[in-house]
């Protein structure tokens, strides 16, 4: 079956840095995607991986490992306004298939 | 804005009413798709578009009635729904189905009374 698993809660203080995992089981593979999400607004899109390593966007950065089922977010320096959730989505690369969504990491950050 | 608009923003309904929701992309995307967000559980999809044929139901309840008339409009007709309908209902495109990022407009929070 398809399953995608992420903590529910995280908690940070503002500076630190803070690392949310997520790990899949998918039948087939052909990306993995970060969202964020914050209260009642649309997801927006974070980072994409679809080859083994870590890409790197400013304070955000992602890693996959293909062979273990798994990646990361790491978000440094944070601030007051990366309070929200993100959200791991897998496309699994079937024709006709969508992103397979994890349930999202919900992460507060305080000062 | 990501450029995908979606109307209205916010909808009460009673069971026995009908209504459609509104999504329009401004990207030049070819693929387009509806999500219902419930709290507590992943986003799931529902449908999915590409070049305004449906290529994808994901065992949606018929009172959900997708129509795509072209590459850049979606809606979703809404009738005889059920309380444990009330949800955000997102829409998405992406430049096509097996590559490209999904981008999402800000939903639509549906109530069903």
């Amino acid at each position: 079956g398809q399953n995608i698993d992420q903590p529910t809660e995280m908690t940070a203080t503002e500076g630190a840095i803070v690392q949310i995992n997520c790990t899949y089981q998918t039948s087939g593979f052909n990306g993995l995607f970060w969202y964020q999400q914050h209260a009642g607004e649309a997801p927006t899109f974070l980072s994409y991986n679809v080859l083994d390593g870590l890409e790197e966007k400013g304070r955000f950065s992602s890693f996959l490992s293909r062979s273990k089922g798994y990646s990361y977010l790491l978000l440094k320096e944070l601030q007051m306004k990366d309070s929200a959730s993100y959200l791991c989505a897998v496309r699994r690369g079937q024709a006709g298939t969508a992103l397979i969504f994890g349930k999202g990491t919900t992460l507060s950050v305080s000062s | 804005e990501t450029g995908v608009t979606q109307t209205p923003r916010h909808l009460v309904m009673g069971m026995t009413n009908k209504k459609s929701l509104k999504c329009e992309q401004h990207l030049g995307h070819n693929a387009m798709y509806w999500y219902k967000q419930s709290a507590k559980k992943p986003l799931e999809l529902m449908f999915v578009y590409n070049f305004k044929e449906q290529t994808e139901n994901n065992s949606v309840p018929s009172r959900f009635s997708p129509e795509c008339p072209n590459s850049s409009h979606l809606f979703l007709h809404l009738h005889t729904l059920q309380p444990e309908d009330s949800a955000l209902y997102l829409c998405a495109s992406s430049q096509d189905l097996l590559s490209g990022t999904q981008y999402f407009g800000p939903g639509t929070r549906l109530l069903v009374l």
